[in-house]
């Protein structure tokens, strides 16, 4: 069974940083891509970065673009979002979600961790 | 970027009534569409990918359809565990995957 697990969120100084991780169980981050999703209180959901299952190859949202780097821990299975220079607009619920297809990137989201929240705020 | 637009942003209905929830895309992202469920508190579950094929362990009362610019996704006769926020998302065009901003199906 797939299992998404993700941590690292919490209260944090507008301009400051965060890591976030998700830890995988049942998948292998080396065949699939998976992501970060992110939804601010009340709000829809919005795609912020992904990483490519075969290649390693990033994508990003422009409005995280030069400030938020994904990674991943092949060794661990552990993805990883290193968020810079936080604004008010970045709190959200982060959510990690993997492809539904592996081998590529470019497909629907079949799993989703429980998700974990990250407040901007002085 | 391809823009989801979803309508309508509220539909209240009865339990066992038909549901019937739009997606539109700004330019044609031919089947490359996928339908969410969200319920209070919990993470999105993938109900409906490539237009119209339910995900894994999903009831026969969740149709998708559509193509290129327009798709819908019908409930049949609603069940109170139906009742949740809906959302679309398009993959053909990315990187940047889009979502609509989702429909809250409430019980009338």
């Amino acid at each position: 069974e797939v299992q998404l697990v993700e941590s690292g969120g919490g209260l944090v100084q507008p301009g400051g940083s965060l890591r976030l991780s998700c830890a995988a169980s049942g998948v292998t981050f080396n065949i699939y891509s998976v992501s970060w999703v992110r939804q601010a209180p009340g709000k829809g959901l919005e795609w912020v970065s992904g990483i490519g299952g075969t290649d390693g190859t990033t994508y990003y949202a422009d409005s995280v673009k030069g400030r938020f780097t994904i990674s991943r821990d092949k060794s661990t299975n552990r993805l990883y979002l290193q968020m810079n220079s936080l604004r008010a607009e970045d709190s959200a619920v982060y959510y990690c979600a993997k492809e539904r297809v592996g081998y590529s990137t470019g497909w629907s989201f079949d799993y989703w961790g429980q998700g974990t929240l990250v407040t901007v705020s002085s | 970027e391809i823009v989801m637009t979803q309508s309508p942003v509220t539909l209240s209905l009865s339990p066992g009534e038909r549901a019937t929830l739009s997606c539109r895309a700004s330019q044609s992202v031919s089947n490359n569409l996928a339908w969410y469920q969200q319920k209070p508190g919990q993470a999105p579950r993938l109900l409906v990918y490539g237009t119209s094929t339910r995900a894994t362990g999903i009831p026969a009362r969740f149709s998708g359809s559509g193509s290129g610019t327009e798709f819908t996704l019908t409930i049949d006769s609603l069940q109170s565990e139906d009742f949740a926020v809906y959302y679309c998302q398009q993959y053909n065009h990315w990187p940047p995957y889009t979502f609509g901003q989702g429909t809250n199906l409430e019980i009338k």
